[in-house]
């Protein structure tokens, strides 16, 4: 088993420009998440989806969107980035059990 | 609403122990974790505490948990420079919700 699989590992971006981050797990997973981790802010919550076909809004959804594809696939989607948005983003699935999310290896995003 | 609270920096020396503390605001909360983060990696559960236990053992991990006070620490026995990495508190308040994580703790452990 893979786990949890993002791509790209890094990007680069101008200001406006728009990206899709791919997240992926294999472990059948009902749940998944997109952080996005800065200096000494934690980790902080975008969006996640609780089950395949539903969605909801995190901490901080402003500028960003997501795809639940399949049971296996969520996507965060910029559509205008900015400075703001430079970060790292870890992609997170679970199957529901109370003390465990996978963790994917993150997206380091530079906006220029 | 939930809020977790970690000291930023801890250095120790190989072979020591080290203690990593927590705090945490909402009472409800049902479930508590310790998550890993080596350099360039992501993040990795090491341990967990449900609300209704005091305290867990796991080899080199001991977890304490003061309902009370709603402090939570993580002493790791015997500390190796392996263990250097930032450590994040979460909780949770059920198995099903989201996370909340504070902004972790940089652990720096030298020879």
């Amino acid at each position: 088993n893979a786990g949890v699989t993002q791509t790209p590992k890094f990007q680069v971006l101008k200001t406006g420009q728009s990206m899709t981050l791919q997240c992926a797990q294999d472990m059948n997973h009902n749940s998944m998440y997109w952080y996005r981790q800065d200096p000494g802010m934690g980790l902080r919550l975008i969006y996640y989806s609780a089950s395949e076909g539903t969605t909801d809004k995190g901490e901080v959804p402003n500028g960003y969107n997501v795809s639940r594809l399949n049971k296996r696939e969520f996507s965060l989607r910029l559509e205008s980035a900015a400075p703001s948005q430079t970060s790292v983003y870890f992609c997170a699935s679970t199957d529901g059990s109370p003390y465990e999310q996978y963790f994917g290896p993150g997206t380091r995003l530079t906006v220029t | 609403g939930e809020d977790v609270e970690q000291s930023l920096f801890l250095s120790v020396r190989e072979g020591d122990s080290s203690v990593i503390n927590c705090t945490y605001t909402d009472s409800s909360s049902t479930y508590l974790y310790w998550y890993k983060q080596e350099p360039g990696a992501g993040l990795q559960l090491l341990t967990y505490i449900f609300s209704n236990m005091d305290m867990k053992q796991d080899q080199r991990l001991t977890v304490l948990l003061n309902k009370k006070d709603k402090h939570l620490s993580l002493r790791i026995a015997d500390t190796q420079t392996g263990d250097s990495a930032i450590y994040f508190c979460a909780e949770s308040l059920s198995g099903y919700s989201t996370l909340t994580f504070g902004k972790g703790t940089m652990l720096l452990v030298s020879p």
